[in-house]
């Protein structure tokens, strides 16, 4: 079971915006570990999206942003296009396992 | 560019020995302050998080996995190796690489991967 919740889906129409939350706890987002999020198009590695809780590498649209609050994340899309449609994870350090996790990922639908 | 490639093979027979390698490309294992890693996904259990090895041979590993796990590196033909020994079904999985930004207050991130490479447990 992992340690970091995502929903399993989540869609939108082109233009529209859709956010993916990332529920931990206080063994890790909550204890100030940083937050990153990775695209992972079908038959591909995951690709960074977001680094950092809100940096955007080189290259990523500027339309995906991220934030962390508590013992939360997200990850935001505005002008969702059919491009974005994929599966989204969320990956964060806990204490409680001493390593690294990730989300349960997210599947993105451009309706 | 920064380029990733696992090889080896896609299937292992239950009890013995996965070998995977990872041929770095774009830069010197041995610049920067990088980690390098394996992790895996399976339908079961998701993207996990195998081990990491700095090019001066230290490693870390999942603890859950520590007992099975060898990570090594060859830092002259720029590539690092991952061992995980008496293998069962539960490991099928797609097996990635991937450089490890880490020398960061709150823990890292994992910036290039390679393609990943489906290893499949069965007799």
């Amino acid at each position: 079971q992992s340690i970091l919740t995502q929903p399993p889906s989540v869609s939108g129409a082109p233009r529209q915006r859709v956010t993916i939350s990332c529920t931990g706890s206080s063994s890790n987002i909550g204890a100030g570990f940083n937050v990153h999020w990775y695209q992972q198009l079908p038959g591909t590695a995951p690709k960074l999206v977001i680094s950092t809780n809100s940096n955007r590498p080189s290259g990523v649209p500027d339309r995906f942003s991220g934030s962390k609050s508590g013992n939360s994340a997200s990850l935001d899309i505005t002008g969702l296009q059919a491009e974005d449609e994929a599966d989204y994870y969320c990956q964060s350090y806990d204490t409680s396992v001493s390593h690294y996790v990730f989300g349960t990922g997210t599947k993105v639908i451009v309706l | 560019q920064v380029q990733l490639q696992e090889s080896g093979p896609g299937l292992v027979e239950p009890s013995q020995t996965l070998s995977l390698t990872c041929t770095v490309s774009g830069v010197s294992m041995t610049s920067g302050t990088y980690y390098w890693s394996w992790l895996r996904q399976s339908a079961g259990k998701g993207l996990e998080w195998i081990g990491r090895i700095y090019h001066n041979g230290v490693t870390n590993y999942n603890p859950s996995l520590k007992s099975r796990v060898t990570l090594s590196a060859d830092t002259s033909k720029n590539q690092f190796s991952l061992m995980l020994t008496s293998m069962t079904a539960a490991d099928t999985a797609v097996y990635f690489c991937a450089r490890e930004d880490a020398f960061h207050s709150g823990g890292g991130f994992f910036d290039y991967w390679g393609q990943g490479s489906l290893v499949t447990v069965s007799s």
